[in-house]
């Protein structure tokens, strides 16, 4: 039984150069959620989406980060321009909507670096 | 401003003893509230829970207690063993978790002693 799947899992690139991170979440799953893990920070949601319409926004960062679900098994992080303080891990994770009190399953996470 | 708050960022506990970790809450809005354990170059895998209708949940070896008066959970493992030594994050969340995002501590280190 796949889990969330998220692609890459380690980026390396050069400030100024566009970054898209992929997830995929669990078959059946209404809920994606990104959140990014830094040492100053710590683990922080960035937006999610319920049946594939963003509801909060609010913890993106800057208008450089972009967030789409064009279907209920695939969305995308973008980060453009990226700058080296967006070096980070970013995780995808995804949950139940019906009903609450529900978990939510993590992705392993893509490491980005920005140079 | 952090709404949820692990104190300890480390904590060494030898194996079979049992092992507490502690979190604290400032928002009373919050009515779920989860443990994540996460290994190094892994996700956050989730532990057990609690909604804010109960006190205590018990799952095996591990169990969390809540205290809403004082906005206080803590998650008890007993026996502790080798393979719980990671980081445990507390989490929280203000509409029962699967439809709201989480709101996390920074993590607790747990390090079991042979």
């Amino acid at each position: 039984d796949a889990g969330v799947i998220q692609s890459p899992r380690h980026e390396v690139t050069e400030m100024g150069q566009e970054v898209t991170l992929r997830c995929k979440p669990i078959s059946g799953h209404n809920s994606l959620f990104w959140y990014r893990q830094t040492m100053m920070r710590g683990l922080e949601l960035l937006i999610y989406f319920n049946n594939n319409v963003p509801i909060d926004d609010s913890g993106m960062p800057e208008d450089r980060f972009s967030a789409k679900m064009p279907n209920a098994s695939f969305s995308t992080l973008k980060i453009q321009p990226s700058e080296p303080r967006d070096s980070a891990v970013y995780f995808c994770a995804s949950s139940l909507l019906a009903g609450s009190y529900n978990e939510q399953f993590f992705g392993p996470g893509t490491r980005l670096t920005v140079l | 401003d952090q709404q949820v708050k692990q104190n300890s960022p480390s904590l060494s506990v030898q194996e079979g003893r049992i092992s507490i970790l502690n979190c604290d809450y400032t928002n009373s809005m919050f009515d779920y509230f989860l443990w994540y354990k996460k290994y190094p170059a892994e996700g956050p895998t989730f532990l057990i829970s609690i909604s804010s209708i109960k006190d205590k949940n018990e799952d095996g070896r591990f169990t969390v207690f809540l205290n809403k008066s004082a906005k206080h959970l803590s998650l008890h493992i007993v026996p502790s063993q080798p393979g719980d030594s990671a980081v445990y994050f507390c989490a929280a969340s203000a509409q029962g978790g699967g439809a709201d995002g989480l709101t996390f501590g920074k993590g607790t280190h747990l390090i079991i002693q042979p």
